[in-house]
């Protein structure tokens, strides 16, 4: 089975801090994803990438950048976290075909930005 | 951009009752699937379909895509406190478009 590893559950973070999210699959998929989920919202694209070292923006990209140095590491940054940037975040990957390829999901890290 | 709409957004049943969430778009595309995510947890998928009027059933649950791959919906049968979850709908094209999601909540 495909697992997709966010390396922190629940983060509390202060306005203004730089704060990283990480999250790495091990089944060698091409796509990564970046999602953020909030009620009654559903999930939004944040970020995508294709490739190493290649990124698409998703759609609301902004206050956030990411970084794939590695196949199988997906890294989203907050340069300067806000208040409104509080959410649960979800990582997720798949093969190079999205039409017919699932999603596979991590469990999600809840940041909370005070 | 929000191209998919759920709903009922909430739904609250008992045990043994029938339900449908609906998928809605105005949008065309290539395969639409549907995952379920529980507390805690990311969501995981429960099938995939591609054909228009494509119908997949998966035990209590059946999944129909419409003629024209612009909607779908997913009926459950006789209810279980298991399916308790939320349910998304996602439509391919360049990218994944996720609906609002619908919260079932199944009382025993």
């Amino acid at each position: 089975d495909v697992k997709v590893t966010q390396s922190s559950r629940y983060l509390v973070k202060r306005t203004g801090e730089k704060v990283f999210l990480e999250c790495v699959q091990d089944m060698d998929h091409e796509n990564m994803f970046w999602y953020r989920q909030d009620p009654g919202l559903g999930l939004r694209l944040i970020y995508f990438s294709y490739d190493v070292k290649m990124k698409e923006k998703g759609d609301i990209p902004e206050g956030y950048s990411v970084s794939r140095e590695k196949k199988e590491r997906f890294s989203l940054i907050l340069e300067s976290a806000s208040t409104n940037q509080t959410s649960m975040y979800l990582c997720a990957s798949s093969l190079w075909d999205t039409n017919n390829s699932p999603l596979h999901f991590g469990n999600g890290t809840r940041l909370t930005v005070t | 951009t929000q191209l998919l709409e759920q709903s009922p957004q909430f739904l609250s049943i008992q045990e043994g009752e029938n339900l449908t969430v609906y998928c809605n778009s105005s949008s065309v595309f290539s395969s639409l699937q549907w995952y379920r995510q529980e507390p805690g947890e990311g969501p995981v998928l429960l099938v995939t379909v591609v054909t228009g009027g494509e119908v997949k059933k998966l035990k209590r649950l059946t999944f129909q895509f419409g003629d024209a791959r612009k909607d779908s919906s997913l009926h459950i049968t006789a209810a279980q406190p298991g399916d308790t979850g939320l349910y998304l709908c996602a439509g391919a094209g360049n990218q994944f478009y996720f609906g609002t999601g619908t919260s079932l909540t199944v009382i025993p």
